[in-house]
């Protein structure tokens, strides 16, 4: 079975600053590759997907995400975060059956400071 | 246009009582999925609908919860009897076509759920 991993549970950084967010998947199938976030009590919102194509997918809100087959990991990238970013950030990866239903990780708690 | 409606937003019963959750999906929309999310995890699919057919209900614990999606728009969840690990965030989403992986799920507010 497919299973996500997001190593960080918890990154802080300052407003303005780079971040980014970590995620690997184990699959030796062709895979489809997500990220959401979810701000306090919302639900989860599409921040970008890769289907197949370019590596490099950008998404909304600034962010950009890079597909890495040979190090299975596909980590979510901004080059200057605000306050409103704060929020938790979810990798997910279908599992490939005719459900492609979503395998979600831990998630990753972005807390940007002024 | 309006999002996926969920109702209660929250939600305190004991154990071994009864509880429902009702979602109502983005006009339109084909395929309805429910999600358990515990606190500190990523959202767990419960069970995937396609108009008012399952298409997965792999890993509902089909002893004590129930969903139905009548004529193919709104859904209820049900736990009967509810356990304290029932604790969670339950979420429903939509997306407008089939199962395809092209297709976008698009999230509602979610009900929190406290079993005491």
């Amino acid at each position: 079975a497919q299973s996500v991993t997001q190593l960080d549970s918890q990154v802080p950084v300052f407003e303005e600053a780079p971040v980014e967010l970590r995620c690997n998947y184990s699959s030796s199938v062709s895979v489809y590759l997500f990220w959401y976030v979810q701000y306090p009590n919302q639900g989860l919102q599409l921040l970008l997907k890769y289907l197949s194509g370019s590596t490099l997918v950008k998404g909304i809100n600034g962010f950009e995400a890079e597909f890495n087959k040979s190090q299975t990991s596909f980590h979510l990238r901004k080059p200057s975060v605000h306050i409103s970013d704060t929020a938790e950030y979810f990798c997910a990866v279908t599992q490939g059956d005719s459900s492609y239903k979503l395998i979600f990780g831990s998630g990753t708690r972005l807390l940007v400071r002024p | 246009e309006a999002g996926v409606a969920q109702s209660p937003r929250y939600k305190i019963i004991e154990k071994r009582q009864s509880v429902a959750f009702w979602c109502n999906p983005i006009s339109g929309h084909a395929t309805l999925y429910w999600y358990q999310q515990i606190l500190g995890q990523g959202p767990k699919l419960l069970i995937q609908f396609q108009n008012n057919g399952v298409v997965d209900d792999s890993q509902l614990p089909k002893d004590r919860f129930s969903a139905e999606r009548l004529k193919g728009v709104d859904s209820t969840l049900k736990i009967q009897p509810a356990k304290l690990e029932d604790s969670a965030v339950y979420l429903c989403a939509s997306s407008l076509g089939g199962t395809g992986v092209r297709e976008t799920q698009y999230f509602g507010p979610g009900t929190r759920l406290l079993v005491l």
